[in-house]
């Protein structure tokens, strides 16, 4: 069965850093992995799909890694700002179906 | 805009009634539903899978008998929680795709509040 990790489960940094959230997972056979914010009592936004066989997405100052051999994906947020500060949720699709395992998330606050 | 709609996004029940949630998709055929669970500070849980025409299929330690699912036309599917507890408040998120192919892409809703008191 599927595991996904995400360490650490909270993080606090001054406004301007950069930052990194890791995400790792237990079986390799993914279809791929996806990155979520989730602002507080909210639904869930996709930042970044990964492909299997892609190592990297970028959308402004985020970029996401995929290393599927050793079962982890990195998301790397540039110059942080106190608007980043939501829950950043990992997930993985396995190659056959469509159920989505999610990590326990990141609770990241930004302080201004 | 969102493509998958939950309603209602936030309900009071009194407990030992029952409350149903709604999940559309708006602009495609959802042939799979997911409905997941998220308690306070945690992650989301699947709870289960519904495929339309068919009975869901339950993750394990979900009471289907507690938790009904209906999914009867392709752009809807129903949760209800059947003589709701105070234990069952939790925040409730669906999501759709439009095929089995792992290739289609997965639309969450807003996610919908349940408070029973």
């Amino acid at each position: 069965k599927q595991e996904v990790t995400q360490i650490p489960a909270a993080l606090s940094v001054p406004e301007g850093e950069n930052l990194v959230l890791n995400c790792s997972f237990t079986d390799s056979a993914i279809y791929n992995l996806q990155w979520f914010r989730q602002d507080p009592g909210k639904g869930l936004t996709s930042l970044l799909l990964i492909q299997s066989s892609q190592r990297e997405q970028t959308s402004g100052r985020l970029n996401a890694s995929l290393d599927k051999s050793s079962g982890r994906s990195t998301l790397y947020i540039a110059a942080s700002q106190p608007g980043d500060s939501a829950t950043y949720l990992c997930a993985v699709k396995p190659i056959a179906g469509n159920m989505l395992t999610f990590g326990g998330g990141t609770r990241l606050m930004v302080k201004p | 805009g969102a493509v998958v709609s939950q309603h209602p996004s936030r309900v009071i029940c009194k407990s030992g009634t029952s409350v149903k949630i709604e999940c559309r998709s708006l602009d495609f055929q959802a042939t799979t539903m997911f409905w997941y669970r998220q308690f306070p500070k945690q992650s989301l849980m699947l709870m289960a899978t519904s495929n339309e025409g068919s009975k869901a299929t339950y993750e394990q330690g979900v009471e289907k008998d507690k938790f009904l699912i209906n999914h009867a036309s392709l752009t809807l599917s129903t949760l209800t929680v059947t003589s709701a507890h105070p234990e069952d408040s939790s925040f409730y998120i669906c999501s759709a795709t439009a095929g089995g192919d792992s290739g289609n892409t997965i639309y969450f809703g807003e996610g919908s509040w349940l408070t029973v008191v």
